[in-house]
């Protein structure tokens, strides 16, 4: 059975910091791999998403990597600002028809 | 540009009431899914569906009932609640090896 980690639960750090988000996988046969952000009483938001083959994807501040033979990924936020405030999940697919299994996310605070 | 749309937002039921929560989504996605999160537990997959017609226990189906109404629409029922099942409930479509979008939720109180 697929499980998924996410180290660490909570992070606090000052603004214009840049941080790393990390995401582990115990069944490394993924087939894609999601990174999501959900504000505090809402849904979750796609930030990313890695196919198995790629190695990487980035969006603006946001890049987000994947070794899949270690099972790993993290996603990386440059220069964080108080609106990247959220908590972040992590979710994998083992195939393209399959669902997602989630991390239980890493709740990031930037304080000004 | 709705996206995945849930009913209601909010909920209080009594032990023992029935309901059924609604998804509509509007991006043609043939896959759709109902999940609930709960502190310290994160998001568990309760039913899928991959396709209109076809539906497909997940992670923690007891006590749920699912239809896929149409390539639309996809209900959750609770055919008698209990005090276990009070939770915040999400469902989500996706097209196979693409984006998930989520809706809003549905903040479930039973008691």
């Amino acid at each position: 059975k697929q499980e998924v980690t996410q180290i660490p639960a909570a992070l606090s750090v000052p603004e214009g910091e840049n941080l790393v988000l990390n995401c582990s996988f115990t069944d490394s046969a993924i087939y894609n791999l999601q990174w999501f952000r959900q504000d505090p009483g809402k849904g979750l938001t796609s930030l990313l998403l890695i196919q198995s083959s790629q190695r990487e994807q980035t969006s603006g501040r946001l890049n987000a990597s994947l070794d899949k033979s270690s099972g790993r990924s993290t996603l990386y936020i440059a220069a964080s600002q108080p609106g990247d405030s959220a908590t972040y999940l992590c979710a994998v697919s083992m195939s393209g028809y399959s669902t997602l299994t989630f991390g239980k996310g890493t709740m990031l605070l930037v304080s000004p | 540009n709705a996206g995945v749309t849930q009913t209601p937002k909010f909920q209080v039921l009594k032990t023992g009431q029935s309901m059924t929560l609604q998804c509509a989504q509007d991006m043609n996605h043939n896959s759709m899914y109902w999940y609930r999160q709960d502190p310290g537990m994160g998001l568990r997959l309760i039913y899928y569906s991959a396709s209109e017609g076809t539906t497909d226990k997940g992670e923690v189906p007891n006590g749920y009932n699912v239809s896929r109404l149409n390539k639309r629409e996809f209900s959750l029922r609770l055919e008698s609640a209990a005090p276990s099942q009070t939770s915040v409930y999400f469902c989500a479509s996706s097209v196979e090896t693409g984006k998930a979008f989520f809706g809003q939720g549905t903040r479930l109180t039973v008691v």
